[in-house]
């Protein structure tokens, strides 16, 4: 069965604009995880959605926001980009309990300028 | 913050020797502990969720152990192979209050098997 899709693969953006990334998941899973990671940072936890509401959220300032569709698709969204918001984003999609091992996307690479 | 301690943070070996790393984390509010192998130019694999302490699972040469009562996992990789290159992740998930359960990643090990 098909995995984890992200989009884009890859964006440039400017300091001050927004950006909005895509995550498709597996089929079936009800639970989508963001994660940020940056060099000497590791996985940093943004926040999880299930079942369209958002059941977790990591230590990031409200210009990361998110949300899930009925199909379980998820948007993130960062508003107002700053250079440090440069990192890969990872997508990851589960069953939803607290044993369902995470299924990660390949990442959307993001460069603020 | 959970506080998710790997270490070494990174290793070398030859090929044919064995290998281990450790996880710890705060035993409080524990709920299971996840290995993942992050291959460079891949996306992070699932190896492992462990949930019971003394729990031991096993994936081919790759193997892991748990310690939930003092708050440390143990992998291990046995005859490492060039393939086994890579960043070994633990994570464990802890109870964070209001019904919900969170993921908190280390910093993880990163292997290099030399051929």
């Amino acid at each position: 069965k098909a995995g984890v899709t992200q989009t884009p693969r890859y964006l440039i953006k400017t300091r001050g604009q927004q950006v909005t990334l895509s995550c498709s998941p597996i089929s079936g899973h009800r639970s989508v995880s963001w994660y940020q990671q940056t060099p000497g940072q590791g996985l940093q936890f943004l926040f999880e959605y299930f079942s369209e509401t958002q059941r977790n959220k990591g230590n990031f300032p409200g210009r990361f926001s998110g949300r899930q569709f009925s199909n379980s698709r998820s948007e993130m969204n960062v508003s107002t980009l700053e250079l440090g918001d440069s990192a890969l984003y990872l997508c990851a999609s589960s069953r939803g309990t607290g044993n369902s091992p995470l299924h990660f996307g390949n990442g959307t690479r993001l460069t603020v300028t | 913050i959970l506080n998710v301690e790997q270490s070494p943070q990174s290793l070398h070996v030859q090929e044919g020797d064995s290998t281990n790393f450790t996880c710890s984390f705060p035993s409080s509010n524990f709920y299971a502990l996840h290995w993942y192998r992050w291959e460079t130019a891949k996306s992070p694999e699932a190896l492992f969720v462990m949930t019971l302490n003394g729990d031991e699972k096993k994936k081919g040469r790759i193997s892991a152990t748990l310690n939930t009562k003092e708050g440390y996992s143990y992998l291990y990789i046995k005859g490492s192979q060039p393939e086994d290159s890579a960043t070994y992740l633990c994570a464990p998930r802890t109870y964070s209050g209001a019904g919900s359960y969170q993921l908190t990643f280390g910093k993880g090990t990163k292997l290099s098997v030399i051929p």
